[in-house]
């Protein structure tokens, strides 16, 4: 069965410091991975996704990820985080026969970003 | 700006009402989803259309009854709601292979 597991249910940081959210997926085959950032009150904005093809994948907002299929992980990084960073980010694993399709998401990492 | 619209934003019915949320999008998805979800939690599916049939249905209860009368619209009709039942209801849509999931901004239910 597919599972993601993001360990760290909060984390701050400071305006302009990197950032780095951590995701793990349990999925048999090669996933179709996601992350999702949701501000408060708003619905899931896609920031970025891998289906297959190079492990770094680029996202909007400045943010990237990459997949290592020998550690289960897709992490989330951003070189400088802005204020308007904060938000909750999900993390997503896609299954099933058309992958993105049935998404099982994990619980969520809560940014919060300190002047 | 979402492409997928919901309305209304928010609800308040009681627990006999009937009421229903709406969602539409016209960026020619054929795969439509509805998802709960509960404060400080992610998003659980609920239902999935897949060019207008109902191909997923993860045990939902029958007082929640989705509708998707054509490839641009999805309807969830309501009836008889429990408490429990407040929360955040997301639908989103996308091209049916292998293609993200675009949200809208929900709407927020509370059931008094």
């Amino acid at each position: 069965a597919q599972s993601v597991t993001q360990p760290d249910i909060h984390i701050t940081v400071s305006e302009g410091a990197s950032l780095e959210l951590r995701c793990n997926y349990s999925y048999g085959a090669t996933p179709y991975l996601f992350w999702y950032v949701q501000s408060p009150g708003q619905g899931l904005q896609l920031l970025l996704k891998y289906f297959s093809g190079d492990t770094l994948v680029q996202g909007i907002k400045g943010f990237e990820a990459e997949f290592k299929r020998s550690q289960s992980s897709f992490n989330l990084r951003k070189p400088s985080v802005h204020w308007s960073d904060a938000a909750e980010y999900f993390c997503a694993v896609g299954a099933g026969l058309t992958g993105a399709n049935n998404l099982f998401f994990g619980t969520g990492t809560r940014l919060t970003v300190i002047p | 700006d979402t492409e997928v619209t919901q309305t209304p934003k928010h609800l308040v019915m009681g627990m006999t009402n009937k009421k229903s949320l709406k969602c539409e999008q016209h960026m020619g998805h054929r795969a439509m989803y509805w998802y709960k979800q509960k404060a400080k939690k992610p998003p659980e599916l609920m239902f999935v259309y897949s060019y207008e049939k109902l191909s997923i249905n993860e045990s939902v209860p029958s007082r929640f009854s989705p509708e998707c009368p054509n490839s641009s619209l999805l309807n969830l009709h309501l009836h008889a709601l429990q408490p429990e039942d407040s929360a955040l209801y997301l639908c989103a849509s996308s091209l049916i292979q292998d293609q993200p999931q675009h949200f809208g901004d929900g709407t927020r239910l509370s059931i008094l």
